[in-house]
């Protein structure tokens, strides 16, 4: 069974500063990786989404990797901002394509 | 609409009370996944439709749970005699093909057990 674990649960940084969210995975078959943001009351929304044949994606700020070799995936957010400020979850899709979460890191950007 | 809804956006049960929870997914969407989320955890999968055929169950904890999409769009989750630990945040995701690609995800109801 694919198992994801997310370091650090909960992070602050202020304003500014450039972080690493580390993902971890069990299991290297999968079909591809997807980094979502969940704000409070609401939905997720998908950051950014790594095939199983890639090896990272960018969108503006955000850079995410994937080394199925070494079962990790890592969020590198730039020049963080506080509307940064959520959790942000790491999903696997299997063969069986529903999605496995990490249980997420809390990102807190102080002004 | 432009996104998938879900319905009510927030349920209080006494324990033993049937709930029913309802999704709209994005028009077109033939995937449809439910997926339960504890406080401070991730989601977890319940649940997969393609169209209206329920193709995975594996995820619901038990048969007290209960999922349909009878004309493979609209869903319902049923919980019946709920418990104190059915108390989660309840998610709705669709997507255009059979997991491909992005999940839709809606905001969530979130269930109280008292």
């Amino acid at each position: 069974k694919q198992e994801v674990t997310q370091i650090p649960a909960a992070l602050s940084v202020p304003e500014g500063e450039n972080l690493v969210l580390n993902c971890s995975f069990t299991d290297s078959a999968i079909y591809n990786l997807q980094w979502f943001r969940q704000d409070p009351g609401k939905g997720l929304t998908s950051l950014l989404l790594i095939q199983s044949s890639q090896r990272e994606q960018t969108s503006g700020r955000l850079n995410a990797s994937l080394d199925k070799s070494s079962g990790r995936s890592t969020l590198y957010i730039a020049a963080s901002q506080p509307g940064d400020s959520a959790t942000y979850l790491c999903t696997l899709s299997g063969s069986a394509r529903q999605l496995t979460f990490g249980s997420g890191t809390q990102l807190t950007v102080l002004p | 609409g432009a996104g998938v809804s879900q319905s009510p956006r927030y349920k209080v049960a006494k324990r033993g009370q049937d709930v029913a929870l309802r999704c709209d997914p994005i028009s077109g969407h033939v995937s449809l996944f439910w997926y339960q989320q504890a406080l401070g955890q991730g989601p977890e999968f319940l649940t997969y439709f393609q169209n209206e055929a329920q193709l995975d169950k594996s995820g619901l904890p038990s048969d007290r749970f209960f999922a349909e999409r009878p004309e493979g769009s609209v869903s319902t989750l049923k919980i019946q005699r709920t418990q104190q630990e059915d108390s989660a945040v309840y998610l709705c995701a669709s997507s255009w093909v059979r997991g491909e690609g992005t999940q839709y995800f809606g905001p969530g109801t979130r269930l109280t057990v008292l």
